[in-house]
């Protein structure tokens, strides 16, 4: 079945003690994206990446890293976390090839909460 | 930036139709929309691409004029089973450079 995988689906931690959201597509995609998602502010990006070895901040990229080593995972990483990293995260895949008419799959999300 | 959604919410009774509308700033490659059930991840609705015809879903349907770099939803008839929220994905550019931003999204309710 083709998906996106997140893990863990819900976290909860204290400030300062490093976590790692894993990601994985098994649909061959090229771009992957990290997007929080808060009350009444929608979807925002965090980074993205348009393919392995190819990372780009979003619009909210503090206090977040990502590597893409592999073109399956996208991991996501808050060496720090802090109180207001306190949200909903969806991991994202998608082709990039030359027919552009493809959608955007979404991992389960991940409920994060730092105490 | 993100894409600009109006309006922020909705209140349907079923059988209504409704319209949402979805703005940028920047010249648009591509529209996306996807619609989020509460505590579920957002699920794929159309594509509209520059150049490209008004899509349809079943009595969903949406236009995006490359010109004013709009596009809009149509929700035709509403049922009980369209309430979520609703959100569109706008990319400047095609290919391997088409990143994705999402707006606000839009909270739609249909009543009985």
């Amino acid at each position: 079945e083709a998906q996106v995988t997140q893990n863990p689906r819900y976290l909860i931690t204290v400030t300062g003690k490093k976590l790692t959201v894993t990601c994985s597509q098994n649909m061959n995609h090229e771009y992957m994206s990290w997007y929080r998602q808060d009350p009444g502010l929608g979807l925002r990006q965090i980074y993205y990446s348009m393919n392995v070895e190819v990372t780009d901040k979003g619009d909210v990229p503090e206090g977040y890293k990502v590597s893409r080593k592999e073109k399956r995972n996208f991991p996501l990483i808050l060496e720090s976390p802090s109180p207001n990293q306190t949200s909903l995260y969806f991991c994202a895949s998608k082709s990039t090839g030359a027919i552009t008419y493809n959608e955007q799959f979404f991992g389960p999300g991940t409920r994060l909460t730092v105490l | 930036q993100q894409p600009v959604q109006s309006p922020q919410a909705v209140i349907l009774r079923e059988g209504e139709d409704a319209v949402i509308n979805c703005s940028s700033s920047k010249a648009l490659y591509s529209v996306h929309w996807y619609r989020q059930k509460h505590g579920e991840a957002p699920v794929f609705l159309m594509i509209l691409l520059k150049g490209g015809e008004q899509k349809g879903h079943e009595k969903i349907s949406a236009s995006f004029n490359e010109k004013k770099q709009q596009s809009s939803l149509y929700l035709t008839a509403s049922q009980l089973s369209y309430s979520g929220t609703y959100f569109c994905g706008t990319a400047n550019y095609g290919g391997s450079q088409g990143n994705l931003i999402f707006g606000k999204g839009t909270k739609l309710s249909v009543k009985p």
